[in-house]
């Protein structure tokens, strides 16, 4: 089982809906859950970052963690087709070192 | 301000050949990663340097060196490359480890 797991889609939405994806781990000593975006020929850029359980909001992008079912989630509303990316969970003990990164979910936000 | 930029862009080696992927950043971080990216398997840490001076190894270190040359610069050298090294390359750098991390552009290697 891979530490950390996601389903790698590709997942196809009209624009304006409400995406979710989806990471699940399996080392219950992480602490720090990061998402990164990353456009197709790009490098990876940090969108959110939440640190033990709970919610974190920023603009149309929710995070949240639920660290008893091993399960982080990152919300989309009102999608757009600039969303259009590749999605990266990572997480790590001690912020900013060690992380261990998902495979990625690769979204398409149709017009 | 060009954040992180890796050179080159793109490159194809035969099996044995050697090269080195160069990296840089003009933010003044004193942290350097060097990750590979491989469908399926996510970003995976090869090695780092926390400052100038020092490096140390990540998830997947062999069959690489890496060079701290100076605050800005960080090099990842494939001495001999084997078929198992195709992958895209990805240098970050933060302004410490426990920072958050920037990552440049990428190097796509062909192993052949």
């Amino acid at each position: 089982q891979k530490e950390v797991e996601q389903d790698p889609g590709p997942l196809s939405v009209p624009e304006g809906a409400i995406v979710s994806l989806n990471c699940t781990y399996s080392n219950s000593a992480f602490q720090y859950f990061m998402w990164y975006r990353q456009y197709s020929r790009k490098g990876p850029e940090l969108l959110m970052y939440t640190y033990s359980s709970g919610n974190k909001e920023d603009g149309r992008f929710t995070a949240q963690v639920d660290k008893s079912s091993k399960y982080i989630s990152l919300f989309i509303r009102d999608s757009q087709p600039s969303d259009s990316a590749t999605y990266l969970c990572a997480m790590s003990v001690n912020y900013g070192q060690n992380f261990v990164f998902g495979p990625g979910t690769r979204l398409s936000v149709l017009p | 301000n060009a954040g992180v930029t890796q050179t080159p862009k793109f490159q194809v080696l035969k099996t044995g050949q050697s090269m080195t992927l160069q990296c840089a950043q003009d933010m003044n971080h004193n942290s350097m990663y060097w990750y590979r990216q491989d469908p399926g398997m996510g970003l995976r840490l090869i090695y780092y340097s926390a400052s100038e001076g020092t490096t140390d190894k990540g998830e997947v270190p062999n069959g690489y060196n890496v060079s701290r040359l100076n605050k800005r610069e960080f090099s990842l050298r494939l001495e001999s490359a084997a078929p198992s090294q195709t992958s895209v390359y990805f240098c970050a750098s933060s302004p410490g480890l426990t920072d958050t991390q920037y990552f440049g552009p990428g190097t796509r290697l062909t192993v052949l």
